[in-house]
């Protein structure tokens, strides 16, 4: 089975500082992974996803993350949080047939 | 391009009661996931559909059950409702062809409440 662990159910940065949100995966096989944008009520939006080509992948609003094999990581980074950033953020393992299996989630505060 | 659409946007239910909800996937898109995601959690997979046939199931029981029409949308059904069923439940829609790799387009959801 597939999993992944999200450090950290709140991070709480000042506006222009440096983004960081934590993932970590367990998969028997190389896995595919994606980290996802949860504005309040709203649905999911996919900022970047990793597909086993280039380990540094770059996504929309700024967002980039790298896979790490031997830290089995994927962390989100930004280099300069916005306000509009502020949002819960999800990272996701696929399990076959594009299902996804999800973290519990962080929730990003970015202060003025 | 109208993305994922689901309805209603909100429901609300009494326990033992019968819910359906709805979902038309991206156009193009002939898979469809549900997903459950309750208050303070990451959304779990219930099931996906393709072809009209459920091709996955995760672990949700016989309560939960589902259907794809022709025109690849589909329904979500949840008998008996439990107090512990209220969740927003989201609706993704991806194409069949390129498997793991393809991204899977989510819409808004539905805000199930059970009393």
């Amino acid at each position: 089975a597939q999993s992944v662990t999200q450090l950290g159910s709140h991070v709480s940065v000042s506006e222009g500082a440096l983004v960081l949100l934590r993932c970590n995966y367990s998969s028997s096989v190389p896995p595919y992974l994606f980290w996802y944008v949860q504005y309040p009520n709203q649905g999911l939006q996919l900022l970047l996803k990793y597909t086993s080509a280039a380990t540094l992948v770059k996504g929309i609003n700024g967002f980039e993350a790298e896979f790490k094999k031997s830290e089995t990581s994927f962390h989100l980074t930004k280099p300069s949080a916005h306000m509009s950033d502020a949002a819960e953020y999800f990272c996701a393992v696929t399990t076959g047939y594009s299902t996804l299996t999800f973290g519990k989630g962080t929730m990003l505060l970015v202060s003025p | 391009d109208a993305g994922v659409t689901q309805s209603p946007t909100h429901l609300i239910k009494t326990r033992g009661q019968q819910v359906t909800l709805r979902c038309s996937p991206k156009s193009g898109h002939d898979t469809v996931s549900w997903y459950q995601q309750a208050l303070g959690q990451g959304p779990q997979f219930i099931f996906q559909y393709y072809e009209e046939e459920e091709r996955q199931r995760g672990n949700f029981p016989d309560r939960f059950s589902g259907h794809q029409f022709p025109n690849y949308s589909s329904e979500l059904n949840v008998n008996a409702l439990l107090l512990g069923d209220s969740a927003l439940y989201l609706c993704a829609s991806s194409p069949a062809v390129g498997g793991s790799t393809d991204t899977q387009y989510f819409g808004p959801g539905t805000r199930l409440t059970v009393l």
